[in-house]
């Protein structure tokens, strides 16, 4: 089974500046795809980056990032220019690429980003 | 595009009682969906995919007698908990695959989630 760790349940961070928040996962295939999601207090999800796991490119999105180390089983996401708007939970996320994508999501327990005026 | 709706937003039901929840992809197909369950302040933790016309698979651990899953088209799902008691209160979130990404990289949708509490 697939594990997804994010070791930092609260990320405090200043307006316009930068933060990473951090994600480790374990499996044993080879295939797969990485997500980070955001969940404001509406507590809808919201797709905030997708990584194929066969890119060795990072994926980018505007002001948010990842750093996908696929040996070291690590992604993490980056935030720049960071904005109010940005404060919510955010979690990352696993999904198998086998199955012809009948897989649902493995969540990691989330890191609550603040931003700070 | 892509919008998942999830009905209702938020039940109460006396404890003993069965509640339904409906989730739909409004403006896509999706042959599958997935029912996820979060706790306050925790991660959603998948409970079954469901897969239009045939049953739904569930995770280990979640009682498919209590948690009921039907998909009886290509836009809807639902899951019906059966004699609820109160440690079934939760976040209940159903996310849907849109069938015309089918393929590697499909999107998965997510609906606004059900808010249920047992008394």
């Amino acid at each position: 089974a697939q594990t997804v760790t994010q070791s930092q349940p609260e990320m405090s961070v200043q307006e316009a500046e930068t933060v990473t928040l951090s994600c480790t996962y374990d499996t044993s295939e080879s295939d797969y795809y990485l997500f980070w999601y955001k969940q404001p207090p509406s507590r809808q999800m919201i797709l905030v980056i997708r990584q194929e796991a066969y890119k060795q490119q990072n994926a980018t999105e505007n002001r948010f990032s990842v750093n996908f180390q696929k040996a070291a089983k690590s992604f993490s996401l980056k935030i720049s220019d960071s904005q109010l708007g940005d404060a919510a939970m955010y979690f990352c996320a696993y999904r198998s690429a086998r199955g012809g994508g009948a897989d649902g999501l493995t969540f990691g327990k989330g890191t609550h980003l603040i931003i700070q005026p | 595009g892509a919008v998942v709706s999830q009905h209702p937003s938020r039940v109460i039901c006396k404890s003993g009682t069965s509640v339904k929840i409906e989730c739909r992809s409004l403006d896509f197909q999706a042959t599958t969906m997935f029912w996820y369950r979060q706790f306050p302040k925790q991660s959603l933790m998948l409970m079954a995919t469901s897969n239009e016309g045939s049953k739904a698979t569930y995770e280990q651990g979640v009682e498919k007698d209590k948690f009921l899953i039907n998909h009886a088209s290509l836009t809807l799902s639902t899951l019906t908990v059966t004699s609820a008691h109160p440690e079934d209160s939760s976040f209940y979130i159903c996310s849907a695959r849109d069938l015309a990404g089918a393929g590697r990289s499909y999107e998965q949708y997510f609906g606004p989630g059900t808010r249920l509490t047992v008394t």
